[in-house]
């Protein structure tokens, strides 16, 4: 399975300001995945990062609050814009490949406070 | 719309067996997932059912029905450690992964 590493492991930010999440795996991966996961609560798919093209969203979010770059096979960023206390959460990356049935495998998470 | 029901909690002694059900309503199935998430920590891979029948893996093992939209995963010999969040997770028709709420299992001595 892939290593995946995030940055930062944590922060705490003030409303109104952004934070640029970094995940980068150890490994070239077909697929990558931004999560967020509320406390107590399960994994919400926020996009999958395309490389080389736009990510594609989930209904719900938008590029204009969580742009997303991934300029190539390993790395991937998560933008979280002009952040309110409702951003506060964990934010997961995972990597999945087609040929590996669909499992995908998680990065240690992100926690974000929002203040 | 796409569903994934699991208990919310459950609570088992060491030693014991537990079994996590988990029942979906999804636009078409690519194959069904169970994770383990500890707490603070993010899920990890436990097992992957495509076809009906049982998966068994060390003291974890995970069941499959199609025809009932139900799996579940059942742990044997428990350990403390064994307390988790346990995630059920679907690939829907697009091999989108729709998620369950997790159940959350407390471990007794």
């Amino acid at each position: 399975s892939a290593v995946i590493s995030q940055k930062p492991s944590r922060d705490i930010c003030q409303r109104g300001t952004s934070l640029t999440i970094q995940c980068q795996v150890d490994s070239q991966v077909t697929m990558m995945f931004w999560y967020r996961q509320q406390p107590g609560q399960s994994l919400t798919l926020i996009a999958t990062a395309n490389q080389g093209s736009e990510a594609t969203y989930e209904s719900g979010f938008v590029i204009d609050k969580f742009p997303i770059s991934r300029p190539n096979l390993t790395f991937s960023t998560l933008t979280v814009s002009n952040m309110s206390p409702e951003d506060s959460s964990i934010y997961l990356c995972s990597v999945g490949d087609p040929g590996q049935a669909n499992e995908q495998y998680f990065g240690p998470g992100t926690r974000l406070t929002v203040t | 719309g796409q569903n994934i029901d699991q208990p919310t909690e459950m609570t088992a002694t060491e030693g014991a067996i537990v079994q996590i059900n988990c029942t979906y309503q999804t636009s078409g199935f690519n194959g069904l997932f169970w994770y383990q998430q500890h707490a603070g920590e993010a899920p990890t891979f436990l097992s992957y059912n495509v076809l009906d029948g049982l998966e068994e893996k060390g003291r974890f093992s995970s069941f499959l029905s199609r025809s009932k939209g139900y799996s579940y995963l059942l742990l044997k010999e428990l350990q403390m450690k064994d307390s988790a969040s346990y995630l059920c997770a679907v690939s829907d028709s697009n091999y989108q992964l729709i998620w369950g709420a997790g159940t959350k299992l407390i471990i007794k001595p």
